[in-house]
């Protein structure tokens, strides 16, 4: 089946520092990437969508400048979070929509990123 | 617009119990609906979708849901709870268009008694 490889899954950084996580469809292609974060207990929310070759749409509240999405591949979305301070510390998952697939949606495993 | 209300933060029942997990979702188009279950600092694993075909769904690990319209609910169950199903279950939206986000509910944590 679809698979989508997240890496890191798990990265420890300091505040200040930025940190990138990947997102790779393995053996479809990802046209749009969708990126969540989920703080413990809770659900997951909605941070951004992005496209292949286009501009990532951000949700309301979310900072474009310190959530910087980038989709230049068919099968490659990363998210750089910038300048990580404690409160960024959460669950980052990515999940790409199959069409063919009667609408499934591949989720990646999910990065724990803590900020110190 | 879309969403979906999961009811129960917290569901416990026996080993063996039925397990009942509710959802009622909002969707001014026709939707589709999904549960996915998330092990600690795991992905997510869908169990099952709804996608305008048959009303019942059946999904993996013995679970199902019902697609009621008129009840704008897809409650999932399973007839029987194993140890192994304890885990967080979150029920999703998206509408009836190719390619949109999914909206989660705010999931519900699945305790199983011995």
């Amino acid at each position: 089946g679809a698979v989508v490889s997240q890496h890191p899954s798990r990265v420890i950084c300091k505040s200040g520092t930025s940190v990138k996580i990947e997102c790779r469809s393995l053996d479809f292609q990802a046209t749009t990437m969708f990126w969540y974060r989920q703080f413990p207990k809770q659900s997951l929310m909605l941070m951004a969508t992005s496209n292949e070759g286009s501009k990532a749409t951000y949700e309301q509240g979310v900072e474009k400048d310190k959530f910087l999405i980038n989709h230049a591949s068919l099968t490659l979305s990363t998210l750089t979070v910038t300048s990580a301070h404690p409160e960024d510390s959460s669950f980052y998952i990515c999940s790409a929509p199959q069409i063919t697939a009667d609408y499934g949606y591949t989720f990646g495993s999910g990065t724990r990123l803590t900020v110190v | 617009a879309q969403s979906v209300t999961q009811l129960g933060s917290h569901v416990s029942v026996s080993e063996g119990a039925l397990v009942l997990l509710r959802c009622n979702y909002s969707s001014s188009v026709p939707p589709y609906l999904f549960w996915y279950v998330q092990y600690p600092n795991q992905g997510l694993q869908l169990l099952l979708k709804y996608t305008s075909a048959a009303t019942l769904v059946k999904g993996i690990n013995g679970f199902e849901a019902e697609f009621k319209k008129s009840e704008t609910s897809f409650h999932l169950t399973k007839p029987s709870a194993h140890m192994s199903d304890a885990a967080e279950y979150f029920c999703a939206v998206t509408p009836y268009s190719s390619a949109s986000k999914i909206i989660f509910g705010s999931g519900t944590r699945l305790s199983i008694r011995p």
